[in-house]
């Protein structure tokens, strides 16, 4: 069983509506990770944290904002999300950020639904 | 720009043969690379992580080699069984960008009784 878990497990959401998706690990890793994935797609990365810091953006829109309130939580907030942005959201992470031959750890994703 | 390419074309093999799966790369001299398994609908779970200066690695039924000079890594999962089909996607992390993991397409396998 993963260690990284997200809730919730299906989210559907209108346009003009505003979610957020939860992720929360125990394992002490201080490098956390929101990565998209479509449907015979793999995982593409969002967003890094390392340290509890945005250390990457990979020039994600900004209907989509990732906050790291502590060490073990790391939240994605939805607004005016378009129906493309449908897809698995998936959480991961890792034990160092600063060092090679860390293992990621994923949770089992939130499936989001834009309608 | 950094590029990895799977096997594009699902691989459906008997029980009990070996599977071998291949990761090529380019644009890039990756420190380590990783493997993960994904079924349907769940997140990809870690396999095997291989170094720069490991030639291969083995877990249980599985194997992995690394050849740095051809950009390539082999996945073998040796015995295999119908429990082990699923998608296998290869990983490299670039650490000039702050550990970032960027995956190939992946590879389903199809293990038949």
């Amino acid at each position: 069983d993963t260690e990284v878990t997200q809730t919730p497990k299906h989210l559907v959401m209108g346009m003009t509506n505003k979610k957020s998706l939860k992720c929360e690990q125990h394992m002490g890793h201080r490098a956390m990770y929101w990565y998209k994935q479509k449907a015979k797609k793999p995982p593409e990365l969002m967003f890094v944290y390392s340290y509890e810091k945005l250390s990457i953006n990979e020039s994600v829109p900004s209907r989509f904002s990732p906050e790291c309130p502590n060490s073990s939580l790391l939240n994605l907030h939805l607004h005016a999300l378009q129906p493309e942005d449908s897809a698995l959201y998936l959480c991961a992470s890792s034990r160092d950020p600063q060092s090679s031959g860390n293992t990621i750890y994923f949770g089992e994703g939130s499936w989001l639904t834009v309608v | 720009s950094q590029k990895i390419e799977q096997n594009s074309e699902a691989l459906n093999i008997q029980e009990g043969k070996t599977a071998t799966l291949t990761c090529n790369y380019t644009n890039y001299s990756p420190a380590y690379l990783q493997w993960y398994r994904q079924d349907p609908g769940r997140g990809p779970v870690f396999l095997l992580l291989i170094r720069e200066n490991e030639k291969e690695k083995r877990k249980e039924r599985l194997k992995v080699t690394f050849d740095t000079t051809l950009k390539q890594s082999l996945f073998h999962i040796t015995a295999s069984q119908p429990a082990d089909s699923a998608t296998y996607l290869c990983a490299l992390v670039f650490m000039e960008y702050g550990n970032k993991l960027v995956f190939g397409a992946g590879t389903i396998l199809r293990v038949k009784s």
